[in-house]
């Protein structure tokens, strides 16, 4: 399966944008990028997923690297109920396979 | 209905016990999946129904036995288990990879503990 790596945590300010990392150097050309997130005590949340070009929806924005190797998930305006574990994962056919995923935490 | 619905919410079993883990959805979802997830660890795939057949079993010991009875009802059948098969068990529903889909619904989970 390919793999993906995060930064294990990362901080932001109440209102301000959130940039979230993820690599993912031997993706291949049918997996698709999804981005989920998991509050505390809560089954995960589908946040975002593209292929190749990048994506908007009502959560984020999904930023996918031309050459595909990385993407960014941007929160625009992050506010304290964004404080969760985001986890980038590469859907491959029916597999949804979970890295360690980065701890977002807000500070007011 | 846009809900997976998983019960119990909580489960505390003895190691000589069995026990069932039910999940629901009505979203037309023709794959579903069951995830354990261990205190600050990611979930890790336990199955994947696809169309009502099971389509994986990522090596899961024989006491987990799941069940697909329709294409909205999984279950996950617990017998024997060891004080280690404690932690947050998943399901989550899905269109399978090769029709549009918007990404997975996962439940809240069942809390359990194998005492």
């Amino acid at each position: 399966d390919a793999k993906t790596t995060q930064p294990n945590s990362m901080e932001s300010n109440e209102e301000e944008p959130v940039h979230l990392p993820c690599n993912h150097s031997t993706i291949s050309g049918t997996d698709y990028i999804h981005w989920y997130r998991q509050l505390p005590s809560q089954g995960p949340e589908y946040v975002i997923h593209g292929l190749t070009s990048n994506v908007n929806n009502r959560m984020a924005s999904l930023a996918i690297a031309e050459d595909r190797k990385s993407s960014t998930l941007i929160l625009h305006r992050a506010t304290l109920r964004d404080a969760a574990v985001y986890y980038c994962i590469l859907r491959a056919g029916n597999m949804l396979t979970f890295g360690g995923g980065t701890r977002l935490m807000v500070k007011p | 209905d846009t809900e997976v619905t998983q019960t119990p919410k909580h489960l505390v079993m003895g190691m000589t016990n069995k026990k069932s883990l039910k999940c629901e959805q009505h979203m037309g979802h023709r794959a579903m999946y069951w995830y354990k997830q261990k205190a600050k660890k990611p979930p890790e795939l336990m199955f994947v129904y696809s169309y009502e057949k099971l389509s994986i079993n990522e090596s899961v010991p024989s006491r987990f036995s799941p069940e697909c009875p329709n294409s909205s009802l999984l279950n996950l059948h617990l017998h024997a288990l060891q004080p280690e098969d404690s932690a947050l068990y998943l399901c989550a529903s899905s269109q399978p990879f090769l029709t549009p889909n918007y990404g997975y619904t996962f439940g809240s989970g069942t809390r359990l503990t194998v005492v």
